[in-house]
C-alpha cells in the first residue's frame, strides 16, 4: 500500500494527450514538492519532472507538472509509443521523515 | 556527467546482511550539495525509499527498514554504501543508488545506477 495514490494504469493512442494523477495528504505533496520519473521496461527510473513543473535539461516539453493542494499530476501530450513505460510520482512525507513514491502507473500507447 | 555504479553480491542467505557499494564517477561525492540515497524495487513492484547519507555522514532512513539500515559513505572513494541486517524473503529486490537532491520542502533523484538485482535465498 503507497503513501501516494496512482491510477495503475492508462492507456491512449499516438498523438493523443495522457494525464497521471498522483493523491496524497497535506503532510507530503501537500507541504512539498513533487517530482515524476519515468521507467522503462528493464531500466532504471528517469528524472522527468522536479519541483513540481520543472523539466530538468534534456526532457521535451511534451512532458509537464502541476500539483493544487494535495494532489499532482503528469502531462503528456503528443504522446509516441517509445513513451510506453511506468510512471512514478514522489515526494518527502514531514510526518513520516521519508521519501515516498505512488504506487506506479502504467502507461500503454495503443 | 555523473555515473553512478552498484556493485556487491547477488545472493544473500536469509538471516545475514546485505552489503552494497555504489560508485560514483564524472563528479565529485562531495561537490554541491548532493545527498546519496539507496532505492529499491522487487520484482512487478513499486519503488521503495530506503535512506540517504550527506558526505558529511549525516543520514536519514526509511522508518520502516531503520533498524536494519546503515548507510556509509568514503569520500576518498567517492563511494557510498548499503547494508541491510537481518534479510529475508520480502528483501528481494532490485537496488539502486541515486544521486538526492535535497533541501527543505523538495526532494528529487537526478541519476540513478543502473540497479543490481539481490535474492535472499538458502
Amino acid at each position: 500500500q503507497s503513501v501516494l495514490a496512482q491510477p495503475p494504469s492508462v492507456s491512449a493512442t499516438p498523438g493523443q494527450k495522457v494525464t497521471i494523477s498522483c493523491s496524497g495528504s497535506s503532510s507530503n505533496i501537500g507541504d512539498n514538492y513533487v517530482s515524476w520519473y519515468q521507467q522503462l521496461p528493464g531500466t532504471a527510473p528517469k528524472l522527468l519532472i522536479y519541483d513540481n513543473n520543472k523539466r530538468p535539461s534534456g526532457i521535451p516539453d511534451r512532458f509537464s507538472g502541476s500539483k493544487s493542494g494535495t494532489s499532482a499530476t503528469l502531462g503528456i501530450t503528443g504522446l509516441q509509443t517509445g513513451d510506453e513505460a511506468d510512471y512514478y510520482c514522489g515526494t518527502w512525507d514531514s510526518s513520516l521523515s521519508a521519501v515516498v513514491f505512488g504506487g506506479g502507473t502504467n502507461l500503454t500507447v495503443l | 556527467q555523473v555515473q553512478l555504479q552498484e556493485s556487491g553480491p547477488g545472493l544473500v542467505k536469509p538471516s545475514q546482511t546485505l552489503s552494497l557499494t555504489c560508485t560514483v564517477s564524472g563528479g565529485s561525492i562531495s561537490s554541491g550539495s548532493s545527498y546519496w540515497s539507496w532505492i529499491r524495487q522487487p520484482a512487478g513492484e513499486g519503488l521503495e525509499w530506503i535512506g540517504r547519507i550527506y558526505t558529511s555522514g549525516s543520514t536519514n532512513y526509511n522508518p520502516s527498514l531503520k533498524s536494519r539500515v546503515t548507510i556509509s559513505v568514503d569520500t576518498s572513494k567517492n563511494q557510498f554504501s548499503l547494508k541491510l541486517s537481518s534479510v529475508t524473503a520480502a528483501d528481494t529486490a532490485v537496488y539502486y543508488c541515486a544521486r538526492d537532491r535535497h533541501s527543505s520542502g523538495w526532494t528529487y533523484f537526478d541519476f540513478w545506477g543502473q540497479g543490481t538485482l539481490v535474492t535472499v535465498s538458502s
